[in-house]
């Protein structure tokens, strides 16, 4: 069965600052994984995504993340933390029918 | 190009009665997978639609039942509601056999009293 884990469940960071959010998962093939951000009371939108091929993948809005399958890790990263970033971000991990499994999700509030 | 659009956005319902919500897919696409998100967790995966069939089913009773028309939409059925069915639904639309993401719906919220 696949499951995500997300360690930490609220971070506060300053703007400006680094962020990095963490991801472990389980999966018994080479999995799928996503990072969506949700802002209050809407739907999901895709930051990235990592199917095959560079580990190092770029998304939007200046957010990468890292597969390391040594960790099951998919840790999600940006260098410099704008106020509009305060949002609860998801890992998922999927199948290639798209049946995805999230965590439990990762509140970021970002201070001034 | 609209995206994902789901309707309605927000309803109040009574326990014990049905509940139909609704969803387009982003054009291209011919599968809709369906998830509930309960106040503070992720989302869970109901069922997912291909070709008017169900092709896989989380862990959720009969009470959530779907389908899927000939022009890819698809409607979530949820009978004898519970309090516990309180939550946002979410649909993703995807295009099967590509290596491409499931993109999502703004999400219909569904409040049981």
């Amino acid at each position: 069965a696949q499951s995500v884990t997300q360690p930490d469940i609220h971070i506060t960071v300053s703007e400006g600052a680094s962020l990095e959010l963490r991801c472990n998962y389980s999966y018994g093939a080479t999995p799928y994984l996503f990072w969506y951000v949700q802002s209050p009371g809407q739907g999901l939108q895709l930051l990235l995504k990592y199917f095959s091929g560079d580990t190092l993948v770029q998304g939007i809005k200046g957010f990468e993340a890292e597969f390391k399958r040594s960790q099951s890790s998919f840790n999600l990263r940006k260098p410099s933390v704008h106020w509009s970033d305060a949002a609860e971000y998801f890992c998922a991990v999927g199948d290639h029918d798209y049946k995805l499994s999230f965590g439990a999700g990762t509140t970021v509030t970002v201070r001034a | 190009d609209a995206g994902v659009t789901q309707s309605p956005t927000h309803l109040i319902k009574t326990r014990g009665q049905q509940v139909t919500l609704r969803c387009s897919p982003k054009s291209g696409h011919d599968t809709v997978s369906w998830y509930q998100q309960a106040l503070g967790q992720g989302p869970q995966f109901i069922f997912q639609y291909y070709e008017e069939e169900e092709r896989q089913r989380g862990n959720f009773p009969d009470r959530f039942s779907g389908h899927q028309f000939p022009n890819y939409s698809s409607e979530l059925n949820v009978n004898a509601l519970l309090l516990g069915d309180s939550a946002l639904y979410l649909c993703a639309s995807s295009f099967l056999g590509a290596r491409t993401e499931a993109f999502f719906g703004q999400g219909t919220r569904l409040t049981v009293v």
